[in-house]
């Protein structure tokens, strides 16, 4: 079991350009995340998926976009990227969403992403 | 509106020592409370988790504690051992989403 895979591990972007942050578990988990974690700042929800086919907003979802592409993968878009979206982006999944804290999420190593 | 705040950024202990972090809440709607480490290059993992309900859940070397009245939970880490060097973070659960605090980066010296 790999758990949370995600790639790239490291990006540099100029301003404007666009990726994709690829995201895949392979628990056969039903919900999946995608944060943010800046200095100072703990993580923050951007979007989240509870279960295949459906997405919704987090906490911080401006300037990106998300696609469930199957029940592994949940992946996150960055159209035209800011300096302010220079972060380190953690993608996420457990069971079903967190109702109590048997619900544990587990998490990606992160992709650290640089934007110029 | 940061509702999990730990304001030590940084801690630093003896080895075999005791470890407290502490992380104060502003929403007394939390249903959960729950301790994540992270080590560099590496995403957070689970620690250890305690109820609303309960004011002590204990795990090994791992004791959190909860005050509801004054809305702080501490985790206490006995003996603290070198493999404890690492960024935690306390997190909420508040319909159905993780609130998480700054982190406290823990170092255990020799």
């Amino acid at each position: 079991n790999a758990g949370v895979t995600q790639t790239p591990k490291f990006q540099v972007l100029k301003t404007g350009q666009s990726m994709t942050l690829q995201c895949a578990q392979d628990m056969n988990h039903n919900s999946m995340y995608w944060y943010r974690q800046d200095p100072g700042m703990g993580l923050r929800l951007i979007y989240y998926s509870a279960s295949e086919g459906t997405t919704d907003k987090g906490e911080v979802p401006n300037g990106y976009n998300v696609s469930r592409l199957n029940k592994r993968e949940f992946s996150l878009r960055l159209e035209s990227a800011a300096p302010s979206q220079t972060s380190v982006y953690f993608c996420a999944s457990s069971e079903a969403l967190v109702s109590s804290d048997q619900e544990t999420q587990y998490f990606g190593p992160g992709t650290r992403l640089l934007v110029l | 509106d940061q509702q999990v705040k730990q304001n030590s950024p940084s801690l630093s202990v003896q080895e075999g020592r005791i470890s407290i972090l502490n992380c104060d809440y502003t929403n007394s709607m939390f249903d959960y409370f729950l301790w994540y480490k992270k080590y560099p290059a590496e995403g957070p993992t689970f620690l250890i988790s305690i109820s609303s309900i309960k004011d002590k859940n204990e795990d090994g070397r791992f004791t959190v504690f909860l005050n509801k009245s004054a809305k702080h939970l501490s985790l206490h880490i006995v003996p603290s051992q070198p493999g404890d060097s690492a960024v935690y973070f306390c997190a909420a659960i508040r319909a159905q989403k993780l609130v998480f605090g700054q982190g406290t980066r823990l170092t255990i010296n020799p």
